[in-house]
């Protein structure tokens, strides 16, 4: 069965300084992985996924992530953080047509 | 396009009774899926419904809780006698026709449910 693991349940950031969650995922075929924000009583809105096209993956609001198969790593990063991205951050992997989630992250960005 | 709609967004329950939520998809989408979020964790999936058929419900408690997706209208997850321990707050996502691995999912803005 795929999942996925999220170290650190907090991470706290200066506001313009780099922006590090990570994420490892376990798989036994070529995984298809996500990266969601939850912002305070909100859904889950997507922030980028790899589907195997390439292995550095951009999206939404300055964000990306690097699919590092050696390492089983999908980190996300932001080069200058903003006091609006402050949120949780949750990684998943596609397994049997469903999404499995990490535990999250709960990003925090101070002035 | 509206997106995935959830209500109530907000329920209260007293012990012992019922909660039902609703969960109306995206348009153009025959996937839902039911996630529950406790405090602190992440999303735990429920079940993955397409219309009038239960795909995958690994993720049910077996006692209480029952999920449907009719032809017509809402999916509809149900709890019956509700505890303490069902408070959560509750997702629904859906997914287009074609879906495949690399789909991803939409998600409502959930239901708080607190049981009092």
């Amino acid at each position: 069965a795929q999942s996925v693991t999220q170290l650190g349940s907090h991470v706290s950031v200066s506001e313009g300084a780099l922006v590090l969650l990570r994420c490892n995922y376990s798989s036994s075929v070529p995984p298809y992985l996500f990266w969601y924000v939850q912002y305070p009583n909100q859904g889950l809105q997507l922030l980028l996924k790899y589907t195997s096209a390439a292995t550095l993956v951009k999206g939404i609001n300055g964000f990306e992530a690097e699919f590092k198969k050696s390492e089983t790593s999908f980190h996300l990063t932001k080069p200058s953080a903003h006091m609006s991205d402050a949120a949780e951050y949750f990684c998943a992997v596609s397994s049997l047509q469903k999404l499995v989630f990490g535990t999250g992250t709960r990003l925090l960005v101070s002035p | 396009n509206a997106g995935v709609m959830q209500n109530p967004r907000h329920l209260v329950r007293r012990r012992g009774q019922e909660a039902r939520l609703r969960c109306s998809p995206m348009k153009g989408h025959s996937h839902v899926y039911w996630y529950r979020q406790l405090p602190e964790e992440g999303l735990k999936f429920m079940v993955y419904l397409q219309k009038e058929n239960i795909i995958d419900e690994s993720g049910m408690p077996k006692e209480r809780f029952s999920a449907e997706f009719p032809k017509e209208g809402p999916s509809i997850l149900r709890i019956q006698q509700v505890v303490r321990g069902d408070s959560a707050a509750y997702f629904c996502a859906s997914s287009p026709d074609r879906s495949g691995r690399n789909t991803e999912a939409f998600f409502g803005q959930g239901t708080r449910l607190t049981v009092v």
